[in-house]
């Protein structure tokens, strides 16, 4: 079993339609949660950084973590085409190099 | 958030040889990181670059194959070594400020062994 497990997808919605992206993980002693975009042949953006169960708003974006759960999530409100891309969870433990663990990263498409 | 080049940004190898790829960082940094994506695929953790010492290797990657040079606080370098088509993969480096768990990422090297 894999430590993250993300959706590969693909998914894709209609412009200004609310996008849902999830991960789940087995590991509780993750802390740290970061949600990536990346666009193609580019390296991975950060858009989002948490450390706590609750939501985390910017913009269009929202984090959700519930660690309870072992789920974290990425809602993207009035998606625009130009947020085409894929999007991949990623998390760390607090100790040491708090290196990060990917999912496999959700391919998303947003249609005009 | 620290601004992240790498040098080449995509190369055409051919079977036997090496590649060292550079990793500069707009400013210092506590640690630097690189990943392999092969295609189609998430990222996967090579090593650590430690800043003057040896890189810590996750399982599956040797130094003798990846070496792995961080001479200061801003620059790291990793070489494929003997490459075989297997290495063809894009391969990032990235960076952590601070005591804040976010990395931030360059933009790649695309890597293709023929």
């Amino acid at each position: 079993q894999k430590e993250v497990e993300q959706d590969p997808g693909p998914l894709s919605v209609p412009e200004g339609a609310i996008v849902s992206l999830n991960c789940t993980y087995s590991n509780s002693a993750f802390q740290y949660f970061m949600w990536y975009r990346q666009y193609s042949r580019k390296g991975p953006e950060l858009l989002m950084y948490t450390y706590s169960s609750g939501n985390k708003e910017d913009g269009r974006f929202t984090a959700q973590v519930d660690k309870s759960s072992k789920y974290i999530s990425l809602f993207i409100r009035d998606s625009q085409p130009s947020d085409s891309a894929t999007y991949l969870c990623a998390m760390s433990y607090p100790q040491g190099a708090q290196k990060l663990v990917f999912g496999q990263g959700t391919r998303l498409t947003i249609n005009p | 958030s620290a601004v992240i080049s790498q040098k080449p940004s995509r190369d055409i190898c051919q079977r036997g040889t090496s590649l060292t790829i550079q990793c500069q960082v707009d400013s210092q940094v506590t640690m630097m990181f690189w990943y392999r994506q092969q295609p189609g695929q998430s990222l996967t953790l090579i090593a650590t670059a430690n800043q003057g010492s040896e890189a810590t290797y996750e399982s599956g990657f040797v130094i003798d194959k990846f070496p792995i040079s961080r001479p200061n606080l801003t620059f790291s370098t990793l070489t494929v070594s003997n490459m075989s088509p297997e290495d063809s993969s894009i391969y990032l480096c990235s960076a952590r400020q601070g005591l804040g768990a976010e990395q931030y990422f360059g933009p790649g090297t695309r890597l293709t062994v023929t």
